[in-house]
């Protein structure tokens, strides 16, 4: 199947910095991205959408300037926790699909633990 | 988007087939039926998706009722890497980059076992 590539795989950044997490098609190109968090023990909670060239639409509840979505090109999706706090630690995953595309992808994850 | 309902845990002995059953009786005619299972600590993987006539792959079978209001996922042979959270979930297909989202229940959580 289509690979989604995301990094860092896991980052830890002090309370109130700003942490950049990448999701990458590597052999597609992706009009739509999605981002979603993970805490343990719960299922995929989605944050976005991201379409390539738009702004993003975010879930209700999702704090837009909190959580930076850039979809810049085909291939490259970023999302910024800014001012991060503890309980911002998760588990950040992004999956991707072409347009009309009927099988998402995911990527890896990424683990955030702000301290 | 409609909701699903799956059982919260199943186990399967290695090496016999894992039935995990999905109702979602409120579908509607234009949503597809997905599966996607996720390891401890990793993204989700795809598995498998139909509309309305059975489907098979390398991975598994999906049988969907004739009423569409229910679906089960069949592993025909289980192992022990096959543990894991199957989620099920009914997706709008995607119309000029709007909708397509996949939107996560609680899944079942499989448990091969020796």
């Amino acid at each position: 199947g289509a690979v989604v590539s995301q990094h860092p795989s896991w980052v830890i950044c002090k309370s109130g910095t700003s942490v950049k997490i990448e999701c990458r098609s590597l052999d597609f190109q992706a009009t739509t991205m999605f981002w979603y968090r993970q805490f343990p023990k719960q299922s995929l909670m989605l944050m976005a959408t991201s379409n390539e060239g738009s702004k993003a639409t975010y879930e209700q509840g999702v704090e837009k300037d909190k959580f930076l979505i850039n979809h810049a090109s085909l291939t490259l999706s970023t999302l910024t926790v800014t001012s991060a706090h503890p309980e911002d630690s998760s588990f950040y995953i992004c999956s991707a699909s072409t347009t009309g595309g009927n099988t998402i992808y995911f990527g890896e994850g990424s683990w955030l633990t702000v301290v | 988007d409609a909701k699903t309902t799956q059982p919260p845990s199943m186990d399967c002995a290695e090496g016999r087939a894992a039935n995990l059953p999905c109702n979602h009786s409120t579908i509607s005619g234009n949503e597809y039926v997905y599966w996607y299972r996720q390891i401890h600590s990793q993204g989700p993987q795809y598995i498998i998706h139909g509309l309305k006539n059975n489907e098979t792959n390398e991975m598994a079978s999906l049988i969907i009722t004739e009423d569409r209001k229910s679906s089960t996922l069949i592993l025909p042979h289980a192992t022990l890497r096959d543990t894991a959270v199957y989620y099920c979930i009914v997706r709008v297909a995607p119309v000029r980059n709007q909708g397509g989202k996949l939107i996560f229940g609680q899944g079942t959580e499989l448990s091969v076992k020796p």
